[in-house]
């Protein structure tokens, strides 16, 4: 089982609602990613889980909040989003770095959350 | 540091014609290199990974790539386009688990 599951495949919210999106993968990687990506852009990393910990934070805003309940699953909790924040969201996972290897294996990617702020 | 650079924003190749889409990175270590393929509305699908190996890799759908380090180039080729290669594809550098670089990708359409 090589999949990275994501839902919703489409959220549309309001600003003041509060809704999650899950992600959730089966192949035993210890290291899990939220990403953003805006039309025609590259995925811009937005999270990374290492052993259930957060390790990465690349300043997000606090009306996105991260959880990694367990180390198959990751949610991301919105709250008060903005329209600019309409975006596809896309979670991957991978195996981490053992010892002082720096050379990892790739990012398994889910088929993201299109999330519509109006 | 590490960066990646696609060459071409857009490629545009007539059905069954070759396919060369072309990135170089820099990296201060050894990297992990990896074309990821999109089609619209959709996740992100491995199509290659160097990960110091041969340097010639062959991938998914046909397409292949080889890791030149002298060059520091990485591109991807195939040798005959079809209407499914349409999409966006990113080349990734990875020097570890938490440092993963995406070029700004490249569109590539298919003229029937």
């Amino acid at each position: 089982d090589t999949e990275v599951t994501q839902t919703p495949k489409h959220l549309v919210m309001g600003m003041t609602n509060k809704k999650s999106l899950k992600c959730e993968q089966h192949m035993g990687h210890r290291a899990m990613y939220w990403y953003k990506q805006k039309a025609k852009k590259p995925p811009e990393l937005m999270f990374v889980y290492s052993y259930e910990k957060l390790s990465i934070n690349e300043s997000v805003p606090s009306r996105f909040s991260p959880e990694c309940p367990n180390s198959s699953l990751l949610n991301l909790h919105l709250h008060a989003l903005q329209p600019e924040d309409s975006a596809l969201y896309l979670c991957a996972s991978s195996q981490v770095a053992s010892g002082r290897s720096i050379r990892t294996g790739e990012l398994f990617f889910g088929e993201g959350s299109r999330l519509t702020v109006l | 540091a590490q960066s990646v650079t696609q060459l071409d924003s857009h490629v545009s190749v007539s059905e069954g014609t070759p396919v060369l889409l072309r990135c170089n990175y820099s990296s201060s270590y050894s990297p992990s290199l990896f074309w990821y393929v999109q089609h619209p509305n959709k996740g992100l699908q491995l199509l290659l990974k160097y990960t110091s190996a041969a340097t010639l890799v062959k991938g998914i759908n046909g397409f292949e790539a080889e890791f030149k380090k002298s060059e520091t180039s990485f591109h991807l080729t195939k040798p005959s386009a079809h209407m499914s290669d349409a999409a966006e594809y990113f080349c990734v550098v990875r020097a570890s688990y938490d440092k993963v670089i995406f070029g700004p990708g490249t569109s590539l359409s298919v003229i029937p």
